[in-house]
């Protein structure tokens, strides 16, 4: 069965540290996208691909990147952790983009940057 | 801006009620979200849908464009029902970048009693 999965599941960090969070799709969709969960708000879009060399930046990008070298993989780095960024994150994809196609999510990766 | 808004934010009932999660937006959509979050954390997507009804086995999700309102509804509810469950939509406003066309509500923690 395909499948979307993140890893890795939970991870401690200090602050200024180099972070990368790897989230892995086997629908073989060209659109994907990570969120962030935090208490009293919605999920936030972080950033988005919409195919292998496009990434585009969502409504809380800044301390965020993310690379697409192939279709399957979307890798979200925290260049420089801050406590700020203590969260849930969430890897989606979707076969259609801009919010008209049925989302699949990872099972998401709690990070605490202390 | 768009406005999401879910109620009730906790809802705590006994098995076998009938359950009603509400959603309201305050811009034109091209297409609404039901999503699950169980404890543990892992999303599913229940429904998408911009007219009308949709069912799948107990659920059942409604929208009203007219009014900008949608309902989650649950007959027959079982514990294994608990979870947030999470409204988002699409506005028709959307024009790209930024946001990838999705605004999330905080969603409404569900609990269901043996």
């Amino acid at each position: 069965d395909a499948e979307i999965t993140q890893s890795p599941r939970h991870k401690i960090t200090e602050t200024g540290r180099q972070v990368t969070l790897a989230c892995h799709q086997t629908w073989n969709h060209n659109n994907m996208f990570w969120y962030r969960q935090d208490l009293g708000h919605g999920l936030r879009l972080i950033h988005y691909s919409y195919g292998v060399q496009d990434t585009n930046k969502g409504e809380v990008s800044d301390g965020y990147s993310v690379s697409r070298s192939n279709t399957e993989d979307l890798p979200l780095t925290l260049e420089s952790a801050a406590s700020s960024q203590t969260s849930v994150y969430f890897c989606a994809s979707s076969e259609r983009g801009a919010g008209t196609g049925e989302l699949f999510f990872g099972e998401g990766s709690r990070l605490t940057v202390l | 801006k768009n406005e999401v808004e879910q109620s009730p934010q906790n809802l705590t009932a006994q098995e076998g009620e009938f359950i009603t999660i509400n959603c309201s937006y305050s811009v034109g959509i091209s297409a609404l979200h039901w999503l699950q979050q169980h404890p543990g954390g892992g999303i599913v997507s229940l429904f998408m849908l911009s007219s009308g009804k949709k069912k799948h086995g107990r659920l059942i999700a409604t929208i009203n464009i007219q009014e900008k309102h949608s309902s989650l509804h649950i007959t027959a509810s079982h514990p294994r029902d608990s979870a947030v469950y999470i409204c988002a939509v699409r506005s028709t406003s959307y024009s790209g970048g930024g946001a990838d066309g999705l605004t999330f509500g905080k969603g409404t923690h569900l609990i269901i009693q043996p």
